[in-house]
């Protein structure tokens, strides 16, 4: 059975802390994502990751880094973490091809207090 | 940039009816769609891949059209049940990247008895 993990299923958070979301998965997949999903606004991509020690940003990097050390783990870093990152946090992976489907984890609800 | 928009936030039908949910996408021409199932506090999961070169697809009860003219995706269920009540994300691959996903923001699909 194939499987992301996210390290926390709910965090909570002080202002201004710094905040590690780790993700492992067990496919060999070279491609990871870490989305935020907010109610209204769908889930956003904030980084994506091709190979180790590779990544792109997405389209809300801002406030965020990520690392890519071994293949099957991607964490993301809130270097300061603040009110608005307040959020559920997705991470997922696939592997590298046009149109390959994408495995979840099952979340991280941080609460940024 | 791309955009992708779902119609409907929420919809609400009757059991047995067929439940339709439209995707739309601009400023881009995807070489495929796919179409995940969210419950809630879950990730996505996924459930139909359709290329540009194909009409249409089927699973089940389920159906996804394609239409790179009108650049409309439809999902379709038949016969719907309580139990398919749920969020359903359209995903396109990214304009600047196809390994990236990116989402539509979701319609969230109630199914009554």
């Amino acid at each position: 059975d194939v499987k992301v993990t996210q390290s926390s299923r709910y965090l909570v958070k002080r202002t201004g802390e710094k905040v590690f979301l780790e993700c492992v998965q067990d496919m060999d997949h070279e491609n990871m994502f870490w989305y935020r999903q907010d109610p209204g606004l769908g889930l956003r991509l904030i980084y994506f990751s091709y190979d180790v020690k590779m990544k792109e940003k997405g389209d809300i990097p801002e406030g965020y880094s990520v690392s890519r050390e071994k293949k099957e783990r991607f964490s993301l870093i809130l270097e300061s973490a603040s009110t608005n990152q307040t959020s559920m946090y997705l991470c997922a992976s696939n592997s590298q091809g046009r149109d390959t489907e994408a495995f979840f984890g099952q979340g991280t609800r941080l609460t940024v207090v | 940039s791309q955009k992708i928009e779902q119609n409907s936030e929420a919809l609400n039908i009757q059991e047995g009816k067929t439940a339709t949910l439209t995707c739309n996408y601009t400023n881009y021409s995807p070489a495929y769609l796919q179409w995940y199932r969210q419950d809630p506090g879950r990730g996505p999961v996924f459930l139909l891949l359709i290329r540009e070169n194909e009409k249409e697809k089927r699973k089940e009860r389920l159906k996804v059209t394609f239409d790179t003219t009108l650049k409309q995706s439809l999902f379709h269920i038949t016969a719907s049940q309580p139990a398919d009540s749920a969020t359903y994300l359209c995903a396109p691959p990214g304009y600047s990247s196809a390994s990236k996903i990116i989402f539509g923001s979701g319609t969230r699909l109630s199914i009554r008895p």
